[in-house]
């Protein structure tokens, strides 16, 4: 079975410092879909950033960033230039490529980040 | 277009009593789920409805059903609930094929005391 695991449960950063946040996973597919989102202190659940696992190339939205390493099961997500607005619970999540139950995401546990002014 | 909207946002039950918390979306997406958050757990699947007519369980589906009415709502029921039902509860909702991504409510805070 799929799993994913984030092993920082908090971290903290300086306003307008970069911090990465980590995530690996383990799974025997060649062909899925990783995710980040995002829930502030209203619960609301936002997407961050989605990464094809056939693309090689990192993506990237704005001031947020992934490191992709297909080899090593890692999704690292880097924000840049951080704001007082980015503190909040970070999921990563996997996806198995497909429909039915294979659309079925899996979430690790979170860490939360908190922005230090 | 709303998303997906929940009712009620928040919900207080005693012990052994029911209730139906209710979901829907406006997207014309395939596939809906129920998913429960708790402290240091991140979201654990409840059930899901990967189409119009169907439905199966998740991770964590003891104690629950669900009804997928039509396209657009689909309903989670605590029959008899119990404390360690006490969480947030996410609907969501995605168009079920490829890498789309999924749209979330903005949950039901639940307490069974």
């Amino acid at each position: 079975a799929q799993t994913v695991t984030q092993s920082q449960p908090e971290m903290s950063v300086q306003e307008a410092e970069t911090v990465t946040l980590s995530c690996t996973y383990d799974t025997s597919e060649s062909d899925y879909y990783l995710f980040w989102y995002k829930q502030p202190p209203s619960r609301q659940m936002i997407l961050v950033i989605r990464q094809e696992a056939y693309k090689q190339q990192n993506a990237t939205e704005n001031r947020f960033s992934v490191n992709f390493q297909k080899a090593a099961k890692s999704f690292s997500l880097k924000i840049s230039d951080s704001q007082l607005g980015d503190a909040a619970m970070y999921f990563c999540a996997y996806r198995r490529r497909g429909g039915g139950s294979q659309g079925n995401l899996i979430f690790g546990k979170g860490t939360k980040l908190s922005v230090k002014p | 277009n709303a998303g997906v909207t929940q009712t009620p946002k928040f919900q207080v039950l005693k012990t052994g009593q029911s209730m139906t918390l209710q979901c829907a979306q406006d997207m014309n997406h395939n596939s809906m789920y129920w998913y429960r958050q708790d402290p240091g757990m991140g979201l654990r699947l409840i059930y899901y409805s990967a189409s119009e007519g169907t439905t199966d369980k998740g991770e964590v589906p003891n104690g629950y059903n669900v009804s997928r009415l039509n396209k657009r709502e689909f309903s989670l029921r605590l029959e008899s609930a119990a404390p360690s039902q006490t969480s947030v509860y996410f609907c969501a909702s995605t168009f079920g094929r490829m890498g789309y991504e999924q749209y979330f409510g903005p949950g039901t805070r639940l307490t069974v005391t």
